[in-house]
């Protein structure tokens, strides 16, 4: 398995645009994550799904922020309207129940 | 809620050991995780240890896990170069959620 898989690495937008990011898990994790790195905040959950289901979307920061779960191979976050301040490193990562997760390279948002 | 803490910053020399301390406050965790980010670059993981465990040793890695006190710690044995990175430490809860620390950064010196 080629491991989490997540698209694009690099995205810059304009404000006010919307942005998708795409995530394909590890096939037979029943688990995926969607985690925002920060400077100011480091690592936080936005949401995590099992099988296919959400689970807590607590994370999630604002309304702005959807992500989907149509079948056990991938997963997308969307921002619609993106704004400056949700620049960040995003990152996906899937597990199988009851073991490690494992984490894609991240998708680099700049929002301008 | 559930709390995870690190301290920022690590220096090291070259050859010296390093120790990344790391407090959690979910007394249920299940597994406590040690992940490595270099630059660029995803979480890896590095090693975990099961909570009813009070120490694991992976080549130049030792885990130790004082449940106790939650606190848990990793030693690297003689540190690299290519060991500079950010190291975080996760804590599952329930549902298999993940709650990370804040990192922290080690600097190795040659």
């Amino acid at each position: 398995d080629a491991g989490v898989i997540q698209s694009p690495r690099h995205e810059v937008t304009e404000m006010g645009q919307e942005v998708t990011l795409r995530c394909k898990p590890i096939s037979g994790h029943d688990y995926l994550f969607w985690y925002r790195q920060t400077m100011m905040r480091g690592l936080e959950l936005l949401i995590y799904f099992n099988n296919n289901v959400p689970i807590d979307d607590s994370g999630m920061p604002e309304d702005r922020f959807s992500a989907k779960m149509p079948n056990a191979s991938f997963s997308t976050l969307k921002i619609q309207p993106s704004e400056p301040r949700d620049s960040a490193v995003y990152f996906c990562a899937s597990m199988a129940q009851e073991t490690e997760a494992f984490f894609g390279q991240g998708t680099r948002l700049t929002v301008v | 809620g559930e709390d995870v803490e690190q301290s920022l910053f690590l220096s090291v020399r070259e050859g010296d050991s390093s120790v990344i301390n790391c407090t959690y406050t979910d007394s249920s965790s299940t597994y406590l995780y040690w992940y490595k980010q270099e630059p660029g670059a995803g979480l890896q993981l590095l090693t975990y240890i099961f909570s009813n465990m009070d120490m694991k040793q992976d080549q130049r890695l030792t885990v130790l896990l004082n449940k106790k006190d939650k606190h848990l710690s990793l030693r690297i044995a003689d540190t690299q170069t290519g060991d500079s990175a950010i190291y975080f430490c996760a804590e599952s809860g329930a549902g298999n959620m993940l709650t990370f620390g804040g990192g922290t950064r080690l600097m190795v010196k040659p």
